[in-house]
């Protein structure tokens, strides 16, 4: 099974500043299709997951384009560019190149 | 509009029987694999497992094999999950949810509390 890593699992940040969180795979995430699934989710508090980000770097419809994410193999990253408050809650980097999917720990991002 | 709406919360005794139910609208429910996702109280997301609505077929993830049955109705565009010998550690809110290659949706999740 693929393992997935997410650092770090707290991430306290000041409104309009950066944020980024790291998730690396105990193996690699490209599909013998030659793409990459892994995804970013995002759960605020008391709300189901919704998609933010997939195959490594597209956004979802909907999703402001301060997210981004990139990465490649192993080892991928979403980055916020300026932090807003509705931003915080929990991310989930996930992946669903091969069963059983898996998601990482979760980052909480919170504001100093 | 995509839309999974799930059937509401349960509390349940130890060795008991739960089944939630999921039904989507705004697309077509062959299209997609609905899989089902366990999240414990302050916990992260586990996946448990998928059903292909269009032939039934099923896949769990080790943990929940022997113990889950995941159905789809294409008659009423509803997928289940049922999850038996329940006990404390079952506790948990469990959300259906669609993952295309490029689109992903989540119901709100059942709350199941297992207590005696």
């Amino acid at each position: 099974d693929i393992v997935m890593t997410q650092t770090p699992l707290s991430s306290p940040v000041t409104l309009g500043q950066p944020a980024s969180i790291s998730c690396r795979s105990s193996q690699s995430l490209v599909h013998s299709d030659g793409n990459t699934y892994l995804s970013w989710l995002q759960q605020r508090p008391g709300q189901p997951p919704r998609l933010l980000i997939y195959k490594i770097s597209n956004r979802f419809s909907g999703v402001p384009d301060r997210f981004s994410g990139s990465g490649a193999g192993t080892d991928f990253t979403l980055k916020i560019s300026r932090v807003e408050a509705e931003d915080v809650g929990v991310y989930y980097c996930m992946q669903a190149t091969q069963f059983p999917y898996s998601f990482g720990q979760g980052t909480k991002l919170e504001i100093k | 509009e995509v839309q999974l709406v799930q059937s509401g919360a349960e509390v349940k005794k130890p060795g008991a029987t739960v089944k939630i139910s999921c039904k989507v609208s705004g697309y077509t429910f062959t299209d997609y694999y609905m899989h089902w996702v366990q999240q414990a109280p302050g916990k992260g997301l586990e996946w448990m497992g998928l059903v292909d609505p269009e032939d039934g077929e099923t896949m769990f993830a080790e943990k929940f094999q022997g113990r889950v049955t995941m159905t789809a109705d294409t008659s009423t565009d509803t997928a289940y999950m049922e999850l038996s010998s329940l006990r404390s550690e079952d506790t948990a809110v469990y959300y259906c949810a669609t993952t295309g290659a490029t689109s992903s949706y989540w119901g709100q999740g059942t709350l199941v509390t297992v207590s005696s």
